[in-house]
């Protein structure tokens, strides 16, 4: 069946310490997203990508680096520069404009 | 610009009775609008949306909405809510273009028995 691939499931950051978030798509969607899900806010867009090797800043990218080197592959990056990076993150795709995006079950992410 | 408002962060409702989820909408072009449920733990999930043509759309699970332009609404309805419909529920717009896909702060259905 077709979807997307989020992993881990959960995940611990060390003080200073980078990690990446995986998400893998076979739907064959040019366009894919990050989002931060915050209790009480709804959803905040991190970075997208419309095609393979071009992505672009959302509302809240500081402290976040992605890269899109294939088009099933959309990996982001929480750098240390990201103070309070302890939140739900979601990956989404989309086939075509005006079409709804599909998400992947979600990384829950953790200070140690 | 675009912008989703979600009246009520949280909203109880008896087993078997009307589910009534309000949604507002601003958008400078004609929007492109979704429903989504989230369960705990999980990614969103598509409940229905309208693109363009008839303004009822009716989705899974027994929900539907209607695309009220004069109003800028799109309210979701099911008229008998069950104990799995307990869940969050967000709202969201899309004005065109792959860039901006914009989310309500969601909405969490208590089903009572």
């Amino acid at each position: 069946d077709g979807g997307i691939t989020q992993s881990p499931k959960y995940l611990f950051r060390k003080e200073g310490q980078n990690v990446t978030l995986s998400c893998e798509q076979n739907l064959n969607h040019d366009a894919m997203y990050w989002y931060r899900q915050d209790p009480g806010q709804g959803l905040r867009l991190i970075y997208y990508s419309q095609i393979v090797n071009d992505f672009q800043k959302g509302d809240i990218a500081e402290g976040y680096s992605v890269s899109r080197e294939k088009k099933e592959s959309f990996p982001l990056t929480v750098t240390s520069a990201q103070k309070n990076p302890t939140a739900f993150y979601l990956c989404a795709s989309r086939g075509q404009e005006h079409q709804p995006q599909h998400f992947g079950d979600g990384t829950r992410l953790s200070i140690l | 610009a675009q912008s989703v408002t979600q009246l009520g962060s949280h909203v109880s409702v008896s087993e078997g009775a009307l589910v009534l989820l309000r949604c507002n909408y601003s958008s400078s072009v004609p929007p492109y609008l979704f429903w989504y449920v989230q369960y705990p733990n999980q990614g969103l999930q598509l409940l229905l949306k309208y693109t363009t043509g008839a303004t009822l759309v009716k989705g899974i699970n027994g929900f539907e909405a209607e695309f009220k332009k004069s109003e800028t609404s799109f309210h979701l309805t099911k008229p008998s809510a069950h104990m799995s419909d307990a869940a969050e529920y967000f709202c969201a717009v899309s004005s065109g273009g792959y860039q901006k896909v914009t989310f309500g702060i969601g909405t969490k259905l208590q089903v009572i028995p």
